[in-house]
């Protein structure tokens, strides 16, 4: 089944440690975004890609970092940078070119500070 | 820049229609969404609507949009208790790309047996 997974689940962050969300789509999308979500808040842009080997930043990019070296692949890295990073990390992918870019979400990662 | 509001509760008894309201503020928005959060799990695209439409209907869900008020509704028919979910309404910029999305914060709804 074509999908898109994020892994972990949870995840634990202790002061001062970067840590890596990891997300992986089999759909052949071009575009995959990061998105971060807090209780009772819109879902806010990190980062996106619309290629590989090229990514831009969204509307809170700041502590935050990824790389797009496969077309399948868009890790996130939280760093220590990233002073508030508790939130629940969507993952999503679109096809670009069709001038309707509809949004296919993983499952989350929840992340939370120790 | 541009602002998507919604009520953030909804409460209605199991077998009524459901009505969920978004405002939006961007004028030049060519499509707008709604999108289905179920607890813990990532967003589906429920539906969509172009701006040149004033109506969208699928099976138990409408959609409505009033261009002129920036208005968009989403009416569900019947509604059950697989519906308790986050709704979200979202638009997209005069370019219609999913990096110019702007989403609403959510609209919780609550089913009373």
């Amino acid at each position: 089944d074509g999908g898109i997974t994020q892994s972990p689940k949870y995840l634990f962050r202790k002061e001062g440690q970067n840590v890596t969300l990891s997300c992986e789509q089999n759909l052949n999308h071009d575009a995959m975004y990061w998105y971060r979500q807090d209780p009772g808040q819109g879902l806010r842009l990190i980062y996106y890609s619309q290629i590989v080997n090229d990514f831009q930043k969204g509307d809170i990019a700041e502590g935050y970092s990824v790389s797009r070296e496969k077309k399948e692949s868009f890790p996130l890295t939280v760093t220590s940078a990233q002073k508030n990073p508790t939130a629940f990390y969507l993952c999503a992918s679109s096809l670009p070119g069709d001038y309707n870019e509809k949004l296919f979400f993983g499952s989350g990662t929840q992340l939370s500070v120790l | 820049g541009e602002d998507v509001e919604q009520s953030l509760f909804l409460s209605v008894r199991e077998g009524d229609s459901s009505v969920i309201n978004c405002t939006y503020t961007d004028s030049s928005s060519t499509y707008l969404y709604w999108y289905k959060q179920e607890p813990g799990a990532g967003l589906q695209l429920l539906t969509y609507i172009f701006s040149n439409m004033d109506m969208k209907q699928d099976q138990r869900l409408t959609v409505l949009l009033n261009k002129k008020d920036k208005h968009l509704s989403l009416r569900i028919a019947d509604t059950q208790t697989g519906d308790s979910a986050i709704y979200f309404c979202a638009e997209s910029g005069p370019g219609g790309g999913a990096d110019g999305l702007t989403f609403g914060k959510g609209t919780h709804l609550i089913i009373q047996p």
